[in-house]
């Protein structure tokens, strides 16, 4: 079964703090998406990460796959408000996407 | 600008009734997809296409049908068959063939049955 589990499913955090969000996945594959969705709008890519041992950052961002343990990170640093949103990771495998559950992470300052 | 189209964004239907949920995409991609989002929850996939005149059965296809007469677009009609229609619904495309796989999304038709 095709199967995506992130954690933590929610996440509240102070501004100025660290955090990792974790995606495992069920399956081989060398790629994997992070997105970004906001309380009622759609999704925002975020990264695309194509092989094993990938690493890309954005601002505060840092996202990593590891293809042989099936894992990928997403790295919060010093945390900030505007990054309160639902993160979700993704990988393809066959044409279908599956997607995890979700991340909700707020940041209370 | 090239982007994807969803219409309409918010939707009301009786229960019984048929509707269709437009997607518009001019950023000539070849694969196009349907997926749900229900409150609190992921995206679930509902049909595919990678090409004009051709498309599959995602998860929960059930009560859902849809086509692909035009590389541009892909309606997804939400049948009296669908039992619990009221939820998010999410189009999005990809390229194809050898890229990075990234899903561009639409902005979301909100559906909800009186």
């Amino acid at each position: 079964e095709l199967k995506v589990e992130q954690n933590p499913l929610f996440l509240s955090m102070q501004e100025g703090k660290n955090y990792t969000i974790y995606c495992n996945y069920s399956t081989t594959s060398d790629r994997l998406y992070w997105y970004r969705q906001d309380p009622g709008k759609s999704l925002e890519s975020l990264f695309v990460l194509l092989s094993n041992g990938a690493v890309k950052q954005e601002g505060r961002l840092m996202a990593s796959l590891d293809t042989k343990a099936r894992l990928s990170t997403l790295h919060i640093t010093a945390a900030v408000h505007d990054l309160s949103a639902t993160y979700f990771c993704a990988f393809s495998g066959t044409y279908k996407y599956i997607f995890g559950t979700g991340t909700r992470l707020k940041v209370l300052a | 600008d090239g982007g994807i189209t969803q219409s309409p964004k918010y939707l009301f239907r009786k229960e019984g009734q048929n509707v269709t949920l437009s997607c518009e995409q001019n950023l000539n991609h070849d694969a196009m997809y349907w997926y749900r989002q229900d409150p609190g929850q992921g995206l679930r996939l509902i049909y595919y296409s990678q090409i004009v005149n051709d498309f599959q059965k995602g998860d929960i296809a059930e009560g859902y049908s849809v086509s692909r007469e035009k590389k541009e677009s892909f309606p997804l009609t939400v049948t009296s068959a669908q039992k619990n229609p009221t939820a998010f619904y999410l189009c999005a495309s990809r390229r194809g063939g050898i890229d990075t796989g990234e899903l561009f999304f639409g902005e979301g038709s909100r559906l909800t049955v009186l």
